[in-house]
């Protein structure tokens, strides 16, 4: 089944480290997108990237840092410089074909202790 | 810079009734897309309808319809006969009609809580 997949589902980390969260799709959409997701904020964009090797600032994007190596990865690196960074992370996909219609993927907790 | 509001932090209904939730949007663009996702518990992300911009008429999907008021740039999704499985998070959002750059992302309300009671 085409989809996206993220992991881990869940992540702890101690304050300090940086950590990578994983979205592979095999939908063979050129666009990913990762979104940060508070309580009472609704979703706001991290990072995105248009093609290979290729990838643009979104609106919070300080303290984050991707990759865009595959066609089918964009993992998303939660470094420790971002002060925040428990929240729910979700990385999404578009294809421009596709009716401008974003697919999302389950989605990652990351709770920093 | 394109913005969503979402006004009704909240919303409940009975199951089997009506219920519509609003959403404004503001825009200098006259080509652009607008869209609901539902988000439940799982917090899978879904998408519900869609709606172009430059057709008039109102998209439905089965018990989900909007009302789309371009000149008043409103956008507000009615569910009818409402089930329990309805209840979830439910997030309208503006996507521009220029696929480049940072135009190529979704813009999002901050979200209404629909619950269903049985």
């Amino acid at each position: 089944d085409g989809g996206i997949t993220q992991s881990p589902k869940y992540l702890f980390r101690k304050e300090g480290q940086n950590v990578t969260l994983s979205c592979e799709q095999n939908l063979n959409h050129d666009a990913m997108y990762w979104y940060r997701q508070d309580p009472g904020q609704g979703l706001r964009l991290i990072y995105y990237s248009q093609i290979v090797n290729d990838f643009q600032k979104g609106d919070i994007a300080e303290g984050y840092s991707v990759s865009r190596e595959k066609k089918e990865s964009f993992p998303l690196t939660v470094t420790s410089a971002q002060k925040n960074p428990t929240a729910f992370y979700l990385c999404a996909t578009s294809n421009p074909s596709g009716a401008n219609v974003l697919t999302f993927g389950a989605g990652s907790r990351l709770t920093v202790l | 810079a394109q913005t969503v509001t979402q006004s009704q932090p909240e919303m409940s209904v009975q199951e089997a009734e009506t219920v519509t939730l609003s959403c404004t949007y503001d825009t200098s663009e006259s080509d652009y897309y607008l869209f609901w996702y539902k988000q439940p518990p799982s917090r899978q992300m879904i998408l519900v309808i869609r709606q172009e911009a430059y057709k008039q008429q109102n998209a439905t999907e089965n018990r989900f319809s909007v009302n789309f008021q371009k000149a008043a740039k409103s956008f507000s999704l009615k569910i009818s006969d409402s089930q329990l499985g309805d209840a979830a998070m439910y997030f309208c959002a503006y996507r521009s009609e220029n696929y480049g750059g940072s135009q190529g992302n979704l813009i999002f309300g901050k979200g209404t809580k629909l619950s269903v009671k049985p």
